[in-house]
């Protein structure tokens, strides 16, 4: 079966710019997380879809960031406008069911890896 | 507090060697699931070995094996016989019902390990 799939993996902005990253999940799988993930650290939950619906974005810094997920499938992320703290890797991950239990594992994409200048 | 503390920020061991990777975890949640991940330079993050709050025995997978002490809160990663190839970064996760009632998980900020030849 095909994994998390992303796009792009690199990008390379210019603050203010805005940029968009693009996950497929595996297919049927109904809950969709975004992770930032800043070199050295661990990654940080950024917001978490249950099929189309948001559970939890409480670390989301909404000013500039915004996510979707169509039709409880694909899920892009949006930075608007970007700064310099947002060079990080963005996972995206995605469990089987729209309420994971304890031991439901996440499978991760390869991240795309932004640069702000 | 932090959810979950790594206090190593890099380990080394040499080839063919045991290693184990320290983790210590906070939760009031009677069910919760600890997990390993494993981050090679290229960005994936691969799933290692999963351990639940009401397991009786260490989990184990291959060379892997998680030292679970509940009482001490504490889910250290054993990996027997190293391998150049184990070189990587290596987070520890907790996943909890959050306030809201939807499980949430929580990543450290991770272990280098390296492994010499």
């Amino acid at each position: 079966e095909a994994g998390v799939a992303q796009s792009p993996r690199y990008k390379i902005i210019e603050k203010r710019q805005s940029v968009a990253f693009w996950c497929n999940p595996i297919s049927g799988h109904a809950t969709l997380y975004w992770y930032q993930q800043i070199l050295g650290q661990g990654p940080k939950l950024l917001i978490q879809f249950q099929n189309n619906g948001v559970v939890d974005d409480s670390q989301l810094p909404k000013d500039r960031f915004s996510a979707e997920r169509l039709k409880g499938v694909d899920s892009t992320l949006k930075i608007q406008p970007a700064k310099l703290e947002d060079s990080a890797v963005y996972l995206c991950a995605s469990s089987p069911r729209a309420y994971p239990g304890t031991k439901d594992t996440q499978y991760f994409g390869p991240g795309t890896r932004l640069t702000v200048l | 507090a932090q959810k979950i503390t790594q206090t190593q920020p890099g380990m080394f061991v040499q080839e063919k060697e045991a290693v184990t990777l320290d983790c210590t975890y906070d939760t009031s949640d009677p069910s919760y699931g600890l997990f390993w991940y494993k981050q090679p330079s290229s960005g994936e993050m691969i799933f290692l070995i999963y351990q639940g709050s009401y397991d009786q025995q260490n989990a184990t997978e291959g060379r892997y094996s998680l030292n679970f002490q509940k009482a001490r809160k504490s889910a250290n990663l054993v990996i027997s016989a190293s391998q150049l190839g184990d070189s990587a970064m290596y987070f520890c996760a907790m996943r909890e019902v959050s306030s809201g009632g939807y499980q949430k998980v929580t990543f450290g900020t991770g272990t280098k390990l390296q492994v010499i030849p």
